[in-house]
C-alpha cells in the first residue's frame, strides 16, 4: 500500500527557509500521469495547495507562493522535496504532501507536520 | 485563479439527517471537482472526485453532484462518523483551489 511521510524541521525562524521531504513507500514515485503535490493547512483554517512536481520534473507552482518556492523530485531516492524561503509566522501550518493521479483529487495523503516559524 | 465558495460554514445537523453542502466555482470547472472530508489532527480524505464519482470504499450515503460553476456534497442519513469538516477542491486548472470549508457539528 502506497504510503506518504513528510518529514523536515518543527521549527523555523523568520526570514529562513522551509525544507521538507516526503518520502514515497510501497510504490514508485517514476509513475506517469501522477502529480506529487504539497499543500499546507494554517492553525484553524482552510486548505492552500502550494506547489505539485511530475516525476518527469514539470512543476507547477501557486503564483501567491511562486517566488518562494521550490519544489523537486528525487526519483533514486524514491522521494519530493519543497522549499520555502524568507518564511514568516504566516507560514506556520500544517504542511502535507499527497498524491494526485490526473484526472482525480488528492487520493493519498501523508499524515502532515506541523511547522511553526518562530524566533 | 478560480475561486470556490463553500457554504455553508458551518452546519449542524443529527444523526440520520440528510445534508447538503454546496460548492460554488468562479468560472466553470466542468466537472473537475473533489471533495474531501477531514477530521481533527488527521490528513484530509478523498470522497468524491470528477464530481460524482464515489472513491474507493468510501460508503454510499456519500454523494457528488453538479459541474460548470455549481456542486453539491450530499449525505443521504448521517452518522456519527460524519461530522467532520468536508473541503470541495477544483482541479480544472492550477493553481489548484480548495473551498473555505463546511464543518459539520453534532446539533
Amino acid at each position: 500500500q502506497l504510503q506518504l511521510q513528510e518529514s523536515g524541521p518543527g521549527l523555523v525562524k523568520p526570514s529562513e527557509t522551509l525544507s521538507l521531504t516526503c518520502t514515497v513507500s510501497g510504490g514508485s514515485i517514476s509513475i506517469g500521469s501522477v502529480s506529487w503535490g504539497w499543500i499546507r493547512q494554517p492553525p484553524g483554517k482552510g486548505l492552500e495547495w502550494i506547489a505539485s512536481v511530475y516525476s518527469s520534473g514539470t512543476t507547477y507552482y501557486n503564483p501567491s507562493l511562486q517566488s518562494r518556492v521550490t519544489i523537486s523530485v528525487d526519483t533514486s531516492k524514491n522521494h519530493f522535496s519543497l522549499r520555502l524561503s524568507a518564511v514568516t509566522a504566516a507560514d506556520t501550518a500544517v504542511y502535507y504532501c499527497a498524491r494526485r493521479p490526473d484526472y482525480l483529487g488528492w487520493r493519498t495523503w501523508g499524515q502532515g507536520t506541523l511547522v511553526t516559524v518562530s524566533s | 485563479d478560480i475561486h470556490m465558495t463553500q457554504s455553508p460554514s458551518t452546519l449542524s445537523a443529527s444523526v440520520g439527517d440528510r445534508v447538503t453542502i454546496t460548492c460554488r466555482a468562479s468560472q466553470s470547472i466542468d466537472g473537475w471537482l473533489a471533495w474531501y472530508q477531514q477530521k481533527p489532527g488527521k490528513a484530509p480524505d478523498l470522497l468524491i472526485y470528477q464530481a460524482s464519482s464515489l472513491e474507493s470504499g468510501v460508503p454510499s450515503r456519500f454523494s457528488g453532484s453538479g459541474s460548470g460553476t455549481e456542486f453539491t456534497l450530499t449525505i443521504t442519513s448521517l452518522q456519527p462518523d460524519d461530522f467532520a469538516t468536508y473541503h470541495c477542491q477544483q482541479y480544472h486548472s492550477y493553481p489548484l483551489t480548495f473551498g473555505g470549508g463546511t464543518r459539520v457539528e453534532i446539533k
